[in-house]
Formats: C-alpha cells, sequence, structure tokens
C-alpha cells in the first residue's frame, strides 16, 4: 500500500514533443504528490508539487494532472528540450513523512 | 545549488568496515532525511529526524543507524558493510512542518564496498 507506480521506465522523445509520465499510488492518506528531475550525479531536485485538492497544476512547461478517484497523477513536459534530458521521480508521501518514490523515467529529449 | 552540503563526496572501503556520512541541512530546516539509491534504482527512504528527534522510518537496516545533532547536522552511520550496500546516499531537508512539506536534496554520497 506504500508502494508508487511509475510508467515508462524510459522515454524517448523529439525535441518539442510533449512527455508525459504517469504515476499511480493506493494509500489514500497521501497528501502531497510531488515530481523531482535528476541528473547524472546530481541530487533530485524538485520540480513542482500538487495536493490532492487540485486536478492540475502548471509551473512553466511542467504540467501535473491529478486524479483522485483514479489515484493517478502525471507529468507532462511541454515543448521539451534536450535540456531536459534526465531521470524524472514522482513520489507521495503523508504529512511530509515517509516519502514513497517511484522507480524513475529516463527521459531523453533528441535534438 | 541546494543549500544541503553532504561529506564526503565519495568513500571507497571494504566488507566488514563501518562508516559515517554526515549531512549540513539548509539554514532554517530542522528536518532531515536519509536516502539509498542503488545503481538505476529509485530512492529509498531510510529515516528522518526533526529538530533532534527520529520522526519517521523507513527502509533502514539494523546495521545502520542515524542521528541529528543540536546544531541539526545529521549523520548516517552505516556498519558491518556489505557488497550491496554500495549506492547513492542523499540527504535532504525541509522545514519539517506538515504544511511546507518541499525537500532539498544534497548533492550525495557515492559509498564503494569492495
Amino acid at each position: 500500500q506504500q508502494q508508487v507506480k511509475q510508467s515508462p521506465q524510459s522515454l524517448i522523445v523529439q525535441k518539442g514533443g510533449i512527455p508525459i509520465i504517469n504515476c499511480a499510488y493506493e494509500n489514500t492518506a497521501f497528501d502531497y504528490f510531488p515530481w523531482y528531475q535528476q541528473f547524472p550525479g546530481k541530487g533530485p531536485a524538485l520540480l513542482i508539487a500538487i495536493r490532492p485538492d487540485v486536478s492540475e497544476k502548471k509551473e512553466g512547461r511542467f504540467t501535473i494532472s491529478f486524479n483522485k478517484s483514479a489515484k493517478q497523477f502525471s507529468l507532462h513536459i511541454m515543448d521539451s528540450q534536450p535540456g531536459d534530458s534526465a531521470t524524472y521521480f514522482c513520489a507521495a508521501s503523508q504529512y511530509g513523512q515517509n516519502f514513497v518514490f517511484g522507480p524513475g523515467t529516463r527521459l531523453s529529449v533528441l535534438p | 545549488d541546494s543549500g544541503v552540503t553532504q561529506t564526503p563526496k565519495h568513500l571507497i572501503t571494504a566488507t566488514g568496515q563501518r562508516v559515517t556520512l554526515r549531512c549540513s541541512p539548509r539554514s532554517g530546516d530542522l528536518s532531515v532525511y536519509w536516502y539509498q539509491q542503488s545503481l538505476d534504482q529509485g530512492l529509498q527512504f531510510l529515516i528522518q529526524y526533526y529538530n533532534g528527534e527520529e520522526r519517521a522510518k523507513g527502509n533502514i537496516l539494523e546495521r545502520f543507524s542515524a542521528q541529528q545533532f543540536p546544531d541539526l547536522h545529521s549523520e548516517l552511520n552505516l556498519s558491518s558493510l556489505e557488497l550491496g550496500d554500495s549506492a547513492l546516499y542523499f540527504c535532504a531537508s525541509s522545514t519539517g512542518t506538515e504544511w511546507d512539506n518541499e525537500q532539498f536534496f544534497g548533492p550525495g554520497t557515492r559509498l564503494t564496498v569492495l
């Protein structure tokens, strides 16, 4: 019940494309759903996060869509650039504790 | 730069040994989290401290222990090391309040057990 599933494992898109990464969770007590971006050799960095009282959140080219009834959330990257090539992790937590991370999606954006 | 510092950056040791990883949180953050990231794996939450007290425990082995000191820096102790303990160990910090969950990650310590 503490698991967060993430797909796809890897993704290749052309520059300007819209990669979509999906995550699903089981624990309905989770109240915070962040996405992290990690470049090789670096620590993860928070990209965008959402709480279950909203269905969508946009920050720049990044959008989270949240479906509470389906217990799913996804990350969309608009107008993707080669510099977006990284590993993306979704996560979930309750009260800022016990963060559970998805296994990650390796995104490659081709020039 | 997240403001979270971790030392050392790299650590190479032998099986059966003990090592200590150090983390200094961002200024003002009271909570520290430790994570393990094995090769091509996701992040496994190990343990969280808030203002010196253990707040949450994840998949932390009994051979591992941690503490947070009065100056809020934290140390992760790994003992009786095994080959499988080779991984990246990340520390993250946050304010620790229920309404502000944003975590800031350090650059990590790469542990290699030979």
